[in-house]
Formats: structure tokens, sequence, C-alpha cells
């Protein structure tokens, strides 16, 4: 079975600064990763998606992960936070056996300060 | 907008009692799929439908069952609801059950048990 570990239940970071959020995952086949954002009382929308084309995958505003293998991992970053930014970003698993089910980690909450 | 509607928003009811929860999926997609959203589970998966017929099932409890009609629409009934099930709950969907296609949430339904 698949899992993925998300480092760091909180981050904060001041507006303007590098945004790293971390995930690793655990599959025994070839995973799909995806990073999602929810903003409060919302729903989950998709940042982003590996699914093993390009290792270094961008996505929506201004995000972007690298797939690294060797590392198990794929983390989330943004070279210049906006206060807008700050929401719960998941990261999530899937492989093609499972029925594009995901499995979440346990998500980080981004703040961003003034 | 994701395209996938949930119904209701809130919903409140006392223990013991049975709600059902409904998901119209995007126009198109198949699959069909089912999320608790709690403080200390973070996002379980619950089950999973493809036109009709369930795929995967994840930690669902015996007292929650759910259907997708031919209409592709979908239901969640939660019965002898239990302080413990309160939390929110998401719906998914996606065009089919294989490959990586990424999955699209609804808002989710909050259920608040009394």
């Amino acid at each position: 079975a698949q899992s993925v570990t998300q480092l760091g239940s909180h981050v904060s970071v001041s507006e303007g600064a590098l945004v790293l959020l971390r995930c690793n995952y655990s599959s025994s086949v070839p995973p799909y990763l995806f990073w999602y954002v929810q903003y409060p009382n919302q729903g989950l929308q998709l940042l982003l998606k590996y699914t093993s084309a390009a290792t270094l995958v961008k996505g929506i505003n201004g995000f972007e992960a690298e797939f690294k293998k060797s590392e198990t991992s794929f983390h989330l970053t943004k070279p210049s936070a906006h206060m807008s930014d700050a929401a719960e970003y998941f990261c999530a698993v899937s492989v093609a056996r499972a029925g594009n089910m995901l499995t979440f980690g346990g998500g980080t909450r981004l703040m961003v300060k003034p | 907008d994701s395209g996938v509607t949930q119904t209701p928003k809130h919903l409140i009811t006392a223990t013991g009692q049975r709600v059902t929860l409904r998901c119209s999926p995007r126009s198109g997609d198949l699959s069909v799929y089912w999320y608790q959203q709690s403080l200390d589970q973070g996002l379980q998966f619950l089950i999973q439908y493809y036109n009709g017929e369930e795929r995967a099932k994840g930690n669902i409890l015996e007292r929650f069952s759910a259907q997708q009609f031919p209409d592709l629409h979908s239901e969640l009934n939660l019965s002898s609801l239990e302080l413990g099930d309160s939390a929110l709950y998401f719906c998914a969907s996606s065009p089919r059950t294989g490959g990586n296609s990424p999955l699209h949430f609804g808002n989710g339904t909050r259920l608040t048990v009394t």
C-alpha cells in the first residue's frame, strides 16, 4: 500500500520568502503524485501533478514540485510567498492499479507573515 | 469552481439519526469518490464508484453506505450517527477509474452530530 508523509504540520514564512513544503511518499510501484490546496471552508483544489513525465512539475499560482525517486520525495516550492498563499496544503499519492484513489498526507498549514 | 456539486453544505443532526449526503460529479466524469476529513484522522478515503458500480472501499464504517445512480450522481448514507461522525465529507470525481487523472473535489458537506 502507498503512503505519504508531510513533514511539518505548520510552516510559517514571511511574505516574499521562499516556500518549501515537504512530502515523502512510499509506494511499491511507480506513483502518481499530487499537491492540493485547501482554503478555509472550501474543497481541495489541484495545484499540480506528477505523472511520470518531467520530474519538475509547474503548477498554478507559481508553485512547482520536483519528483526525486532516489529520495522518494515530492517537495512543493514557491520562490516568493504571497499573503494569499496562506492555506492548508496536501500531498497525495495514487497508483494506477488503485483506480485513481488518492492517499493523502496529514497536511501542512502554511502561514504567511506580512 | 471544480464542477462537483455537493448538497447540503451544512447538516446538523442528533446522535442516532440518519442522513444522506448528495454529490453530482463533473460533467462527463464516471468515477465518484467519497472522503471524510476530520481533525484527528485527516483525509480518509471512504468509497469509490465507477459508472454505478462499487470499485474500491476504504475505511468506511458498516453504518455508512453509498451508491451511484444511473445519472451518475452519488449519495452517501450515514446511519446511527455518533458524535465522532462529525466531520467534513468530500465528494470527488474523475473521468475514469484508471490512469493518472486528478480528482476534482466539491466544497464538502459539514456534518455536525450533537
